[in-house]
Protein backbone atom coordinates (compact mmCIF):
# COMPACT_ATOMS: atom_id res chain seq x y z
CA UNK A 1 0.00 0.00 0.00
CA UNK A 2 0.92 3.22 -1.06
CA UNK A 3 2.41 5.41 2.42
CA UNK A 4 -0.34 7.79 2.79
CA UNK A 5 -1.96 9.33 5.89
CA UNK A 6 -4.54 11.59 6.82
CA UNK A 7 -5.13 13.10 10.72
CA UNK A 8 -7.24 13.59 12.31
CA UNK A 9 -9.33 10.33 11.71
CA UNK A 10 -12.33 11.65 13.19
CA UNK A 11 -13.10 14.94 13.96
CA UNK A 12 -16.62 16.75 15.72
CA UNK A 13 -16.53 20.50 15.31
CA UNK A 14 -18.95 23.81 15.53
CA UNK A 15 -19.98 25.86 12.39
CA UNK A 16 -17.86 28.84 12.22
CA UNK A 17 -14.94 27.23 13.82
CA UNK A 18 -11.33 26.76 11.30
CA UNK A 19 -10.65 23.56 10.92
CA UNK A 20 -7.12 21.75 9.36
CA UNK A 21 -6.86 17.92 8.02
CA UNK A 22 -3.73 17.04 6.78
CA UNK A 23 -2.44 14.40 4.07
CA UNK A 24 0.99 13.03 4.49
CA UNK A 25 2.99 10.76 1.99
CA UNK A 26 6.02 9.04 2.42
CA UNK A 27 6.10 8.34 -1.66
CA UNK A 28 7.43 11.44 -2.59
CA UNK A 29 5.05 11.87 -5.32
CA UNK A 30 4.12 15.14 -7.22
CA UNK A 31 0.77 15.25 -6.96
CA UNK A 32 -1.41 15.75 -4.11
CA UNK A 33 -5.54 15.53 -4.51
CA UNK A 34 -8.41 16.53 -1.54
CA UNK A 35 -11.99 15.17 -2.74
CA UNK A 36 -14.62 14.81 -0.12
CA UNK A 37 -17.58 11.57 -0.52
CA UNK A 38 -21.27 12.25 0.05
CA UNK A 39 -23.50 9.72 -0.73
CA UNK A 40 -24.94 9.81 -3.92
CA UNK A 41 -22.05 11.97 -5.37
CA UNK A 42 -19.28 9.76 -5.16
CA UNK A 43 -15.87 11.18 -4.71
CA UNK A 44 -15.55 15.13 -5.62
CA UNK A 45 -12.54 17.05 -6.43
CA UNK A 46 -12.23 20.02 -3.94
CA UNK A 47 -8.50 21.00 -4.44
CA UNK A 48 -4.99 19.44 -5.73
CA UNK A 49 -1.18 19.73 -6.15
CA UNK A 50 1.13 19.68 -8.93
CA UNK A 51 4.17 20.43 -6.77
CA UNK A 52 5.43 22.20 -3.61
CA UNK A 53 3.14 25.42 -3.62
CA UNK A 54 1.84 24.72 -6.93
CA UNK A 55 -2.26 24.12 -6.04
CA UNK A 56 -5.45 24.56 -8.33
CA UNK A 57 -9.40 24.36 -7.82
CA UNK A 58 -10.99 21.70 -7.99
CA UNK A 59 -15.26 21.49 -8.53
CA UNK A 60 -16.44 21.82 -5.16
CA UNK A 61 -13.69 24.42 -3.59
CA UNK A 62 -15.73 27.22 -2.22
CA UNK A 63 -15.40 27.60 1.14
CA UNK A 64 -11.91 24.86 1.47
CA UNK A 65 -8.31 26.38 1.12
CA UNK A 66 -5.38 24.31 0.39
CA UNK A 67 -1.40 24.83 1.51
CA UNK A 68 1.75 22.45 0.14
CA UNK A 69 4.87 24.03 1.62
CA UNK A 70 6.56 20.38 1.53
CA UNK A 71 6.06 17.32 -0.69
CA UNK A 72 4.87 15.71 1.58
CA UNK A 73 2.25 17.38 3.29
CA UNK A 74 -0.72 18.79 1.88
CA UNK A 75 -2.85 20.53 4.30
CA UNK A 76 -6.78 21.37 4.05
CA UNK A 77 -8.38 24.06 5.86
CA UNK A 78 -11.95 25.02 6.23
CA UNK A 79 -12.01 28.68 7.42
CA UNK A 80 -15.08 28.45 9.00
CA UNK A 81 -16.52 24.93 9.12
CA UNK A 82 -20.42 25.11 7.73
CA UNK A 83 -23.28 22.10 8.31
CA UNK A 84 -22.47 21.58 4.46
CA UNK A 85 -18.70 20.27 5.11
CA UNK A 86 -19.67 17.68 7.16
CA UNK A 87 -18.56 14.50 5.13
CA UNK A 88 -15.39 11.93 4.84
CA UNK A 89 -12.33 13.92 3.27
CA UNK A 90 -9.95 11.89 1.05
CA UNK A 91 -6.39 12.54 0.56
CA UNK A 92 -4.93 10.59 -2.71
CA UNK A 93 -1.26 10.98 -4.38
CA UNK A 94 -0.07 10.08 -8.12
CA UNK A 95 3.68 10.05 -9.18
CA UNK A 96 2.04 11.06 -12.81
CA UNK A 97 2.47 7.58 -14.33
CA UNK A 98 0.22 5.37 -12.42
CA UNK A 99 -3.04 6.62 -10.83
CA UNK A 100 -4.32 7.79 -7.71
CA UNK A 101 -3.45 6.09 -4.40
CA UNK A 102 -6.16 7.02 -1.72
CA UNK A 103 -5.48 7.61 2.04
CA UNK A 104 -7.63 5.80 5.18
CA UNK A 105 -9.86 8.77 4.73
CA UNK A 106 -11.02 11.52 7.77
CA UNK A 107 -14.51 11.81 9.07
CA UNK A 108 -15.66 15.60 9.39
CA UNK A 109 -18.91 16.09 11.60
CA UNK A 110 -19.94 19.97 11.97
CA UNK A 111 -22.72 20.60 14.09
CA UNK B 1 -17.59 18.07 -19.23
CA UNK B 2 -16.50 15.04 -18.37
CA UNK B 3 -19.49 13.17 -16.47
CA UNK B 4 -19.76 9.63 -15.24
CA UNK B 5 -23.14 8.10 -14.64
CA UNK B 6 -23.18 4.55 -12.77
CA UNK B 7 -27.43 3.68 -13.34
CA UNK B 8 -27.23 1.14 -10.45
CA UNK B 9 -27.34 2.46 -7.19
CA UNK B 10 -27.37 -0.96 -5.44
CA UNK B 11 -27.19 -4.69 -6.66
CA UNK B 12 -27.85 -7.97 -4.54
CA UNK B 13 -26.20 -11.07 -6.28
CA UNK B 14 -25.69 -14.87 -4.63
CA UNK B 15 -22.35 -15.91 -4.25
CA UNK B 16 -20.74 -17.73 -7.18
CA UNK B 17 -23.04 -16.23 -9.48
CA UNK B 18 -21.83 -13.43 -12.24
CA UNK B 19 -21.72 -9.90 -11.94
CA UNK B 20 -21.80 -6.84 -13.95
CA UNK B 21 -21.39 -3.25 -13.02
CA UNK B 22 -22.30 -0.63 -15.46
CA UNK B 23 -20.33 2.50 -16.64
CA UNK B 24 -20.96 4.69 -19.23
CA UNK B 25 -18.98 8.18 -19.28
CA UNK B 26 -18.90 11.28 -21.50
CA UNK B 27 -16.04 12.71 -22.81
CA UNK B 28 -14.16 13.89 -26.51
CA UNK B 29 -11.73 12.25 -26.50
CA UNK B 30 -10.35 8.57 -25.17
CA UNK B 31 -10.52 8.72 -21.76
CA UNK B 32 -8.21 7.07 -18.85
CA UNK B 33 -10.73 5.01 -16.89
CA UNK B 34 -10.66 3.37 -13.88
CA UNK B 35 -12.53 1.16 -11.49
CA UNK B 36 -12.18 1.30 -8.15
CA UNK B 37 -13.17 -0.69 -4.97
CA UNK B 38 -14.16 0.65 -1.27
CA UNK B 39 -14.95 -1.77 1.44
CA UNK B 40 -17.11 -0.18 4.46
CA UNK B 41 -14.86 2.10 6.41
CA UNK B 42 -11.83 1.76 4.14
CA UNK B 43 -10.01 4.38 1.22
CA UNK B 44 -10.46 3.58 -2.40
CA UNK B 45 -8.36 0.65 -4.06
CA UNK B 46 -7.66 0.50 -7.86
CA UNK B 47 -9.27 -2.75 -9.20
CA UNK B 48 -8.25 -1.94 -12.96
CA UNK B 49 -7.65 0.75 -15.39
CA UNK B 50 -7.44 1.47 -19.12
CA UNK B 51 -5.02 3.60 -21.10
CA UNK B 52 -5.32 2.31 -24.54
CA UNK B 53 -4.19 -0.80 -26.24
CA UNK B 54 -6.28 -3.82 -25.74
CA UNK B 55 -10.41 -3.56 -24.83
CA UNK B 56 -10.38 -6.00 -22.37
CA UNK B 57 -8.43 -5.38 -19.53
CA UNK B 58 -8.00 -7.75 -16.37
CA UNK B 59 -7.31 -6.69 -12.95
CA UNK B 60 -6.87 -7.60 -9.23
CA UNK B 61 -9.16 -10.04 -7.51
CA UNK B 62 -10.27 -12.04 -10.60
CA UNK B 63 -12.23 -9.00 -11.87
CA UNK B 64 -11.94 -7.25 -15.85
CA UNK B 65 -13.32 -4.59 -17.75
CA UNK B 66 -14.28 -3.92 -20.98
CA UNK B 67 -13.98 -0.77 -22.88
CA UNK B 68 -16.58 0.00 -26.08
CA UNK B 69 -16.16 3.26 -27.96
CA UNK B 70 -19.26 3.35 -29.40
CA UNK B 71 -21.07 2.75 -26.62
CA UNK B 72 -18.93 4.74 -24.02
CA UNK B 73 -19.08 2.14 -21.25
CA UNK B 74 -16.60 0.88 -19.51
CA UNK B 75 -18.27 -2.15 -17.32
CA UNK B 76 -16.96 -4.36 -14.75
CA UNK B 77 -16.95 -7.91 -14.58
CA UNK B 78 -16.45 -10.68 -12.87
CA UNK B 79 -17.82 -14.73 -13.47
CA UNK B 80 -18.14 -15.57 -9.65
CA UNK B 81 -18.67 -13.87 -6.86
CA UNK B 82 -17.36 -14.14 -3.45
CA UNK B 83 -18.65 -12.77 -0.19
CA UNK B 84 -15.80 -10.82 0.50
CA UNK B 85 -16.45 -8.51 -3.06
CA UNK B 86 -19.64 -6.95 -0.89
CA UNK B 87 -18.82 -3.43 -1.09
CA UNK B 88 -19.08 0.09 -3.30
CA UNK B 89 -17.66 0.55 -6.35
CA UNK B 90 -16.63 3.56 -8.64
CA UNK B 91 -16.03 3.95 -12.14
CA UNK B 92 -13.89 7.19 -13.17
CA UNK B 93 -12.49 8.59 -16.11
CA UNK B 94 -9.61 11.05 -16.29
CA UNK B 95 -7.58 13.20 -19.42
CA UNK B 96 -4.20 11.69 -18.08
CA UNK B 97 -3.24 8.95 -15.04
CA UNK B 98 -2.65 11.88 -12.64
CA UNK B 99 -5.24 15.09 -13.83
CA UNK B 100 -8.12 15.48 -11.94
CA UNK B 101 -10.40 12.49 -12.34
CA UNK B 102 -13.79 12.81 -12.47
CA UNK B 103 -15.99 9.55 -10.07
CA UNK B 104 -19.42 8.28 -10.70
CA UNK B 105 -21.66 8.21 -7.85
CA UNK B 106 -21.14 4.20 -7.26
CA UNK B 107 -22.63 0.78 -6.96
CA UNK B 108 -23.07 -0.75 -4.03
CA UNK B 109 -22.63 -4.49 -3.78
CA UNK B 110 -24.38 -7.10 -1.94
CA UNK B 111 -23.75 -10.45 -1.47
CA UNK B 112 -25.94 -13.18 -1.09
CA UNK B 113 -24.74 -16.20 0.76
Amino acid sequence: DAGITQSPRHKVTETGTPVTLRCHQTENHRYMYWYRQDPGHGLRLIHYSYGVKDTDKGEVSDGYSVSRSKTEDFLLTLESATSSQTSVYFCAISDGLETQYFGPGTRLLVL
Amino acid sequence: AQSVTQPDIHITVSEGASLELRCNYSYGATPYLFWYVQSPGQGLQLLLKYFSGDTLVQGIKGFEAEFKRSQSSFNLRKPSVHWSDAAEYFCAVGETSYDKVIFGPGTSLSVIP
